[in-house]
């Protein structure tokens, strides 16, 4: 079955834009999880939905956020984008909230100039 | 609230020779702990976690509630295991998933 598909997969913004990050999850699964990913902090937890509900948030600014379809389909909004929100932003899905085992998707990388 | 502590960054290691990659949490209930890894150009992927107390690919990690520690081990370092690893802690059921800033392992030939 097809893995977790997110795109675009590369993006260059410039500071002050908006972007928007999609997720569609493994087929069947109901969570969905973002993560930035940077060298210098890993993996740092955005937030995560459960049929369409933000069930956990992580320690970011209100300038990310999220939102969750029926189809479990997840979109991430960044706006007024900063030269440090360059990074790797990893989706993740599992088969419903709280299941232990995370599926990664191959992340978009995203630019700020 | 949860930590994840991965103390190194880097570990470099000789095939054949063993491999003990650190992990340490504080949560003051009972986690669950994870292994993910990274391959070069892959998408991270569960690697073990400590419930199953399975071994994956050589791999195995023992969780010491004692020393709050989930430290992953290998006997003998294949050149195929160079990759970035992220130990992870889940805090419930219903919590996210924390994750450790990750170790490069680099095994030469």
């Amino acid at each position: 079955k097809a893995g977790v598909t997110q795109t675009p997969r590369y993006l260059i913004k410039t500071r002050g834009q908006q972007v928007t990050l999609s997720c569609s999850p493994i087929s069947g699964h109901r969570s969905v999880s973002w993560y930035q990913q940077t060298p210098g902090q890993g993996l740092q937890f955005l937030f995560e939905y459960f049929s369409e509900t933000q069930r956990n948030k992580g320690n970011f600014p209100g300038r990310f956020s999220g939102r969750q379809f029926s189809n479990s389909r997840s979109e991430m909004n960044v706006s007024t984008l900063e030269l440090g929100d360059s990074a790797l932003y990893l989706c993740a899905s599992s088969f419903v909230q709280g299941y232990t085992e995370a599926f990664f998707g191959q992340g978009t990388r995203l630019t700020v100039v | 609230a949860q930590r994840v502590t991965q103390p190194e960054k880097l570990l470099s290691v000789f095939k054949g020779a063993p491999v003990e990659l650190k992990c340490n949490y504080s949560y003051s209930g009972s986690p669950e702990l994870f292994w993910y890894v990274q391959y070069s150009r892959q998408r991270l992927q569960l690697l073990l976690r400590h419930i199953s107390r399975e071994s994956i690919k050589g791999f195995t990690a023992d969780l010491n509630k004692g020393e709050t520690s989930f430290h992953l081990k290998k006997p003998f370092a294949q050149e195929e295991d160079s990759a970035m690893y992220y130990c992870a802690l889940k805090a419930g059921a219903n919590s996210k998933l924390t994750f450790g800033k990750g170790i490069t392992l680099s095994v030469r030939p």
